[in-house]
């Protein structure tokens, strides 16, 4: 199945640093999602973005998908950003979606 | 209107009992996933539904898990003979043709 791999795991940032989260996928995706998780657990959805580039607030998302990456910025980070940052994609055939392990991510106040 | 919700929001289990969890799903989303969250770790995927269709069922990791969706709504995910490993939060989602809204999870402690 559909490998999908983030990076960095962990980051640690001052409040109002900028920082771009990567995922990579092993095979072709016509679906991919960014979420947030946050310190209570809910998980936001941040972006669905198969491909392109789309801005919310602080936050933009690029998926290119012919090399099989995309790319998560935060701007100005805030500590409410801490959480953990997961992509996930549909595994190759199917409906099963696939997780990367995360980025944790903290801002330092 | 409302997200996704989920009952409990807190389970407390002996081993060896059964369990079951329940998920709500938005108005009108035909998709619904389970995963599965051991702390710190990742979400992995348990089964999906999609409107009448069997379900996937490829991720339930033995036969003690069992869901089930009635009326193409809410769905219940049942852990029979429950162990220590089964504890985890268990989170589902729904979803809007492409996107997962997921919900608040219920998160379950085998003694």
């Amino acid at each position: 199945g559909i490998q999908v791999e983030q990076s960095p795991p962990d980051l640690i940032l001052q409040e109002g640093a900028n920082s771009t989260l990567r995922c990579n996928f092993s095979d072709s995706v016509n679906n991919l999602q960014w979420f947030h998780q946050n310190p209570w657990g809910q998980l936001i959805n941040l972006f669905y973005i198969p491909s392109g580039t789309k801005q919310n607030g602080r936050l933009s998302a690029t998926t290119v998908a012919t090399e099989r990456y995309s790319l998560l910025y935060i701007s100005s980070s805030q500590t409410t950003d801490s959480g953990v940052y997961f992509c996930a994609v549909p595994n190759t055939g199917g409906f099963k979606t696939i997780f990367g392990a995360g980025t944790r991510l903290f801002v330092k106040a | 209107g409302a997200g996704v919700s989920q009952s409990p929001s807190n389970k407390v289990t002996e081993k060896g009992k059964d369990v079951e969890l329940r998920c709500d799903p938005i108005s009108g989303h035909t998709a619904l996933y389970w995963y599965r969250q051991s702390l710190g770790q990742g979400l992995e995927f348990l089964i999906y539904f999609q409107g009448n269709s069997a379900p996937d069922k490829s991720g339930l990791p033995s036969d003690r898990f069992s869901a089930e969706r009635t009326g193409g709504s809410v769905s219940t995910l049942t852990i029979q003979r429950t162990q220590q490993e089964d504890s985890a939060v268990y989170l589902c989602a729904s979803t809007s043709e492409y996107e997962q809204y997921f919900g608040p999870g219920t998160r379950l402690t085998v003694t």
